[in-house]
């Protein structure tokens, strides 16, 4: 099955700083959305982002399908930002599944 | 517009229980996905219904059970409860058009199952 694979796995920034995260994945897609799991668990939807790139707010996203990769940009980073920000693609020859990244956590200090 | 709702939000059962854990999904969406999410890790994919039928399986035993009902809101059955099926549960619903479409998910608040 599709491996995701998200980079870093932690990551500690100051208040008012940018972010890159990435993800990885194995093999053709029909579909990547980014989430943010809030400290109560709740998945919020950022992006649904198969391919080229989204702007909303603070926050943007690429998606490189012939290279099996997508970005997470988070500017001016807020406390509230704080979280585990996951990617997800979908995996439709096994039933149109969500395949998980493992996550990055991000910590954003005042 | 309502969102994805589950209930409860906690339970707490002893193993060899069985659970019943419940989703209503987003207005319109006729599509209702499982997924568990241990501690620490992301979330695997349990199994999805589409319009009343299970439309794809991930890698949990058949103790882990579903239903979807007409108003496509849906069940997740756990027979014989292990210590490790301590989890949060998550539902999601999307909208398809047909059974080859793909859709955003959208994901209810979960279920937080302790077993102890």
């Amino acid at each position: 099955g599709i491996q995701v694979e998200q980079s870093p796995p932690d990551l500690i920034l100051q208040e008012g700083a940018n972010s890159t995260l990435r993800c990885n994945f194995s093999d053709s897609v029909n579909n990547l959305q980014w989430f943010h799991q809030n400290p109560w668990g709740q998945l919020i939807n950022l992006f649904y982002i198969p391919s080229g790139t989204k702007q909303n707010g603070r926050l943007s996203a690429t998606t490189v399908a012939t290279e099996r990769y997508s970005l997470l940009y988070i500017s001016s980073s807020q406390t509230t930002d704080s979280g585990v920000y996951f990617c997800a693609v979908d995996d439709y020859n096994q039933g149109g599944k969500l395949i998980f990244g493992q996550g990055t956590e991000l910590s954003v200090k005042p | 517009e309502t969102g994805v709702t589950q209930s409860p939000t906690h339970l707490i059962k002893t193993r060899g229980q069985q659970v019943t854990l419940r989703c209503s999904s987003q207005s319109g969406h006729n599509t209702v996905s499982w997924y568990q999410q241990a501690l620490g890790q992301g979330p695997q994919f349990i199994f999805q219904y589409y319009r009343e039928e299970e439309n794809g399986r991930g890698n949990f035993p058949p103790r882990f059970s579903g239903l979807q009902f007409p108003n496509y809101s849906s069940e997740l059955n756990v027979n014989a409860l292990e210590l490790d099926d301590s989890a949060l549960y998550l539902c999601a619903s999307s909208p398809r058009k047909g059974v080859g479409d793909t859709d955003t998910q959208y994901f209810g608040p979960g279920t937080r199952l302790t077993v102890l």
